[in-house]
């Protein structure tokens, strides 16, 4: 099925692991990007790729890297994990050169991670 | 700073009636609107779409009418269905980036 693929779906972290989530899409987007949602916080932006070779910082990036390996692949890795890191983390994948169909994002389906 | 927000964080309706779920947006340079459905463990799906030339727009069962005005987004769902339950959040897109709310949650009684 086409989509935006993310693992893993569940992580749990001791504090000062590292860790890098996979995400990749198979819909030939343009822009992928990494979120993380919290509760009552609303969907944050951590990083984005605008497109392949690019990436650039976003709402709330401290504690995170990003690589865009090729147009399909971005991965978010978290290089010492910390509690305040604890959340829920989505990727999602866009065509903004696409038309105005195709303007929406097209997210995964969330890696649930704890940090203790 | 630029914030989308909701009026509503949880909205209970009757299976079979409609809904209505309201955004306000702050950001006048934002031309592009998007509603988002998100059910319990999954990631958000988008819904409908609206661009800023138009003030009304039709899909499936649900309406997005847009009122740059007053700055006020709203999804409409008619004859709401026990599958409508989930958390609907509003987006803009003043440029590149997309700004969403913190989400409203939408429960269906049977």
């Amino acid at each position: 099925n086409a989509g935006v693929t993310q693992t893993p779906k569940f992580q749990v972290l001791k504090t000062g692991q590292s860790m890098t989530l996979q995400c990749a899409q198979d819909m030939n987007h343009n822009s992928m990007y990494w979120y993380r949602q919290d509760p009552g916080m609303g969907l944050r932006l951590i990083y984005y790729s605008a497109s392949e070779g690019t990436t650039d910082k976003g709402e709330v990036p401290n504690g995170y890297n990003v690589s865009r390996l090729n147009k399909r692949e971005f991965s978010l890795r978290l290089e010492s994990a910390a509690p305040s890191q604890t959340s829920v983390y989505f990727c999602a994948s866009s065509d903004p050169g696409g038309g105005f169909a195709n303007y929406g994002y097209t997210f995964g389906s969330g890696t649930r991670l704890t940090v203790v | 700073g630029e914030s989308v927000g909701l009026h509503l964080p949880t909205l209970s309706v009757q299976e079979g009636d409609n809904s209505i779920i309201n955004c306000a947006y702050s950001n006048s340079a934002s031309d592009y609107f998007i509603w988002y459905k998100q059910e319990s463990g999954k990631g958000p799906q988008f819904i409908i779409d609206i661009r800023s030339n138009m003030d009304k727009r039709q899909g499936q069962r649900v309406t997005v009418l847009l009122n740059k005005t007053v700055k006020h987004l709203s999804l409409q769902i008619a004859a709401t269905q026990p599958g409508d339950s989930a958390v609907y959040f509003c987006a803009e897109t003043p440029g590149f980036k997309t700004i969403f709310g913190a989400g409203t949650r939408l429960f269906v009684k049977a």
